[in-house]
């Protein structure tokens, strides 16, 4: 089993219609993060959680928001989706405390959940 | 304030010949760098990183990448290409301290010539 779980892997969805993305991971991190994946855009942070109480906007938040249901669970959603936001959605995950043992905050990504708004 | 630059977003090479994806970084503190490789249809994964302990750094798959500190770069190699590496390549970089999040490239595209 994958450690960063996203659902669905592939949705289409119509202009309007609110669609939620969830995450969920097994790795025992506190920090989660949602990107976007544009061709020629590279990665676009949209939320990011350091743990269940702390959430903060990213690069280009507006139109989404999340919720952190539990350390485990961060779910993304378009309240009224629209065409430009069609795009692949990643979840990720990394440890905190960078320098301590060892950690360097690396990423932990989910296998992503391409999302389609016609 | 970070940013990475990745020069070329496609790159071809022949079956067997050396693999050179660029990185060039900028950060106003000492960083940690990052190679991720994307495969079709599939997240990002580590390829490698570089934490200070060694300039050369090994990854995967036969990757390395060399952390050169006077030309703010950190060049993924392969020396033989393989069909396999076909794939998306993205460079990140990060302060090696503190709460700062990765700053990722905007990917390099390789693709393998049989």
């Amino acid at each position: 089993d994958a450690d960063v779980t996203q659902t669905p892997r592939n949705r289409i969805t119509k202009t309007g219609k609110r669609i939620m993305l969830e995450c969920s991971q097994t790795k025992g991190h506190d920090r989660m993060y949602w990107y976007r994946q544009d061709p020629g855009l590279g990665l676009q942070l949209i939320y990011y959680s350091f743990d269940v109480k702390d959430i903060n906007k990213g690069e280009i938040s507006d139109g989404y928001s999340v919720s952190r249901q539990a350390q485990a669970k961060f779910s993304l959603s378009l309240e009224s989706a629209i065409p430009n936001q069609t795009a692949l959605y990643f979840c990720a995950t990394s440890a905190s405390g960078v320098q301590r043992e060892g950690n360097t905050g690396e990423l932990f990504f989910g296998e992503g959940s391409r999302l389609t708004v016609l | 304030a970070q940013s990475v630059t990745q020069l070329g977003s496609h790159v071809s090479v022949s079956e067997g010949a050396l693999v050179l994806l660029r990185c060039n970084y900028s950060s106003s503190v000492p960083p940690y760098l990052f190679w991720y490789v994307q495969y079709p249809n599939q997240g990002l994964q580590l390829l490698l990183k570089y934490t200070s302990a060694a300039t050369l750094v090994k990854g995967i798959n036969g990757f390395e990448a060399e952390f050169k500190k006077s030309e703010t770069s950190f060049h993924l190699t392969k020396p033989s290409a393989h069909m396999s590496d076909a794939a998306e390549y993205f460079c990140a970089v990060r302060p090696n301290f503190g709460n700062e999040k990765l700053t990722f490239g905007t990917g390099t595209r390789l693709t393998i010539i049989p």
